[in-house]
């Protein structure tokens, strides 16, 4: 079955970066899209961005542009998502999720991960 | 970089029916049928209730049904049960700033 394991929680101290890791099984890993998403606590979720993990094209949320970096590491079929000078308000849980179509994007996110809290805090 | 708009709460008793609205634009909702519901309980990964504005996964129960009019799409939820409470977004492809975006979230109370 698809599954999406990513790496377990971080606190890190503002202007400092993470990086977050999504390890993808049970599919094919370069057939799909994998999208970024986060969500502050208590509140809503944010798109950030979406990645080719077959050639690594990315295309991020303006909110993020500059900030944000998406990776895929095709041998070992995990995506990784890096973001920079890290504000308290970056504080959220970051959700690596698989769009459902096949070699193209539909925007329909059909498996998640489990998530990942990043705390900002000094 | 704004939200498409949802009420933030809806209220039914089991067996009734329910309905959430997301209001877009022309930009996103109105000419595109890449609209996506989710359903989140607290403190798990939303799962995909619909896409595609009527389309359900495999597995998603046939009490939950899609539709779209205009910039508003819609998701109702029929026959309502107590695991149906929880908090719902709808989602949609944006020729905007961004290419996806959210709902802002409406709570489904199961009274």
């Amino acid at each position: 079955q698809v599954q999406l394991v990513q790496s377990g929680a971080e606190v890190k101290k503002p202007g400092a970066s993470v990086k977050v890791a999504c390890k993808a099984s049970g599919y094919s890993f370069t057939n799909y899209y994998l999208h970024w998403v986060r969500q502050a606590p208590g509140q809503g979720l944010v798109w950030m961005g979406i990645i080719n993990p077959s050639g690594g094209s990315t295309s991020y949320a303006e909110k993020f542009q500059g900030r944000v970096t998406m990776t895929s590491d095709t041998s070992t079929g995990t995506v990784y998502m890096e973001l920079r000078s890290l504000r308290s308000d970056d504080t959220a849980v970051y959700y690596c999720a698989r769009d459902r179509t096949l070699r193209l994007v539909g925007y329909a996110l059909d498996s998640w991960g489990q998530g990942t809290l990043v705390t900002v805090s000094s | 970089q704004s939200a498409l708009t949802q009420p933030a709460s809806v209220s039914g008793s089991p067996g009734q029916s329910i309905t959430i609205s997301c209001t877009g634009s022309s930009s996103d909702v109105g000419n595109y049928n890449y609209v996506s519901w989710y359903q989140q309980h607290p403190g798990k990964a939303p799962k995909l209730v619909i896409y595609d504005v009527s389309n359900r996964p495999s597995g998603v129960s046939n009490r939950f049904s899609g539709s779209k009019s205009g910039n508003t799409a819609s998701l109702t939820i029929s026959g309502l049960q107590a695991e149906d409470e929880a908090d719902y977004y709808c989602s949609s492809y944006t020729t905007t700033y961004t290419l996806a975006v959210f709902g802002t979230g409406t709570k489904v109370t199961v009274l």
